[in-house]
């Protein structure tokens, strides 16, 4: 139990177009879900937090218009890089906090990895 | 603000060594969960262990143990006896409980990481 995917697993896009991935609870559902975002050979930096049907909360620094994140059922944020830039070329991961079970045990998908040309 | 500080970029040893990462944290909370994970060259993340603020308790699994203690802010990994199958990037990290967590914990806050090469 306690699965998270995320799709697509690889995204390899022009300059200037948009970008979708979705997280998805497969097996559970998820009040809070987190962004992360990791270059390479780097730590991996929280982006924003998103609690299902309410806008999601933005940490210092991350463009709410550039990195737009839906989360609007108890299994499904999505986050879409608009207008996506080379600079944007990162490794994207996704957790979701179970709205049961252990405060605080959170599930991290297997991670998007973003290449843009 | 929380911080969380793996001061070993890169370790490298001999297979069956025994090996120690080294993690410590700043919070200004007194409730906090500490985390550690595996990060293999697939990029997946791996759960390892969360302990929470109150529970200074040393844990033991396998191979894998942790020290946890508070008077140094300190949560320490060790593998002993350690195999190729262990080389990863491991992160230990650091959550919050707040009230913008909803009463529950925040999003999590990542060290650096440290990079284990364990040679045959």
């Amino acid at each position: 139990g306690a699965v998270v995917s995320q799709h697509p697993s690889r995204v390899i896009c022009k300059s200037g177009t948009s970008v979708k991935i979705e997280c998805r609870s497969l097996d559970f559902q998820a009040t809070t879900m987190f962004w992360y975002r990791q270059f390479p050979k780097k730590s991996l930096m929280l982006m924003a937090t998103s609690n299902e049907g309410s806008k999601a909360t933005y940490e210092q620094g991350v463009e709410k218009d550039k990195f737009l994140i839906n989360h609007a059922s108890l299994t499904l944020s999505t986050l879409t890089v608009t207008s996506a830039h080379p600079e944007d070329s990162s490794f994207y991961i996704c957790s979701a906090r179970s709205r049961d079970g252990v405060v605080n045990e959170q599930f991290f998908g297997p991670g998007t990895r973003l290449t843009v040309l | 603000a929380q911080k969380v500080t793996q001061a070993q970029t890169e370790i490298s040893v001999v297979e069956k060594e025994d090996v120690t990462l080294d993690c410590v944290y700043e919070t200004r909370d007194t409730t906090y969960y500490l985390f550690w994970y595996k990060q293999p060259p697939s990029g997946e993340l791996v759960f390892l262990i969360r302990r929470n603020s109150f529970d200074e308790q040393n844990e033991i699994s396998g191979r894998y143990s942790w020290n946890f203690q508070k008077s140094t802010s300190s949560f320490n990994f060790t593998i002993t006896a350690s195999q190729v199958v262990d080389s990863a990037v491991y992160f230990c990290a650091l959550s919050e409980a707040s009230i913008r967590g909803g009463g529950g914990a925040d999003g999590l806050t990542f060290g650096k990481g440290t990079h284990l090469i364990i040679q045959p």
